[in-house]
């Protein structure tokens, strides 16, 4: 069974604060999805990363695709109350190309 | 233009009782998923529709589950005999190819099983 874990599944941090959200696996990706849910609604994708090593940027947030497409990160900087939500990264399985949801980290980022 | 659109936006019932939840894809898009959400954990992939191929139904929990799309487009997940732990939001996306093309989620339907 592939697993996507993330960490920390909770934080609360301050505004002005940086953070690093962390989404890892033992298996392999063609592609890897961040998206951000808010109380009420769906996600909403965020961005998509598809090489190994690859680095996207979106305003404060960083995303990174590790080298060997098993692992990703998401990297806030100067957090606002406006990023609070769940951050939900998902992976686009090699062979099946089924995609598959991490479990999720919590951002509560206080004013 | 409308987005993914999920009816009705919360559902509460007895258990024992069959619920049938809806989902209206964004017109065009030939992939339709289900999902199940947790206490705001991860999405649990239910099921899977892609244009008129048979559905991927390797994530439904039980054949207490069951979903159809009619015409390429509206779906509808029904759960028969409900059990309090199918207790949970459930969203449904769609996403114009299939499912490394971005998803685009519906707001959810809240299911609460007494």
């Amino acid at each position: 069974t592939q697993l996507l874990e993330q960490s920390p599944q909770f934080l609360s941090i301050q505004e002005g604060e940086n953070l690093t959200v962390y989404c890892n696996s033992s298996s392999v990706f063609s592609s890897l999805q961040w998206y951000r849910q808010e109380p009420g609604e769906g996600p909403v994708l965020l961005v998509t990363v598809v090489t190994g090593g690859e680095v996207k940027k979106l305003k404060r947030l960083t995303f990174q695709f590790g080298d060997a497409r098993k692992d990703s990160s998401l990297h806030i900087t100067a957090a606002q109350p406006g990023d609070t939500g769940l951050y939900l990264c998902a992976g686009a399985a090699r062979h099946t190309d089924k995609l598959i949801f991490g479990t999720g980290t919590r951002l509560q980022v206080f004013p | 233009g409308a987005g993914v659109s999920q009816s009705p936006s919360n559902k509460v019932t007895e258990k024992g009782k069959d619920v049938e939840l809806r989902c209206d894809p964004i017109s065009g898009h030939t992939a339709l998923y289900w999902y199940r959400q947790s206490l705001g954990q991860g999405l649990e992939f239910l099921i899977y529709f892609q244009g008129n191929s048979a559905p991927d139904k390797s994530g439904l929990p039980s054949d207490r589950f069951s979903a159809e799309r009619t015409g390429g487009s509206v779906s509808t997940l029904t759960i028969q005999r409900t059990q309090q732990e199918d207790s949970a939001v459930y969203l449904c996306a769609s996403s114009r190819q299939g499912r490394i093309d971005e998803q685009f989620f519906g707001p959810g339907t809240r299911l609460t099983v007494l």
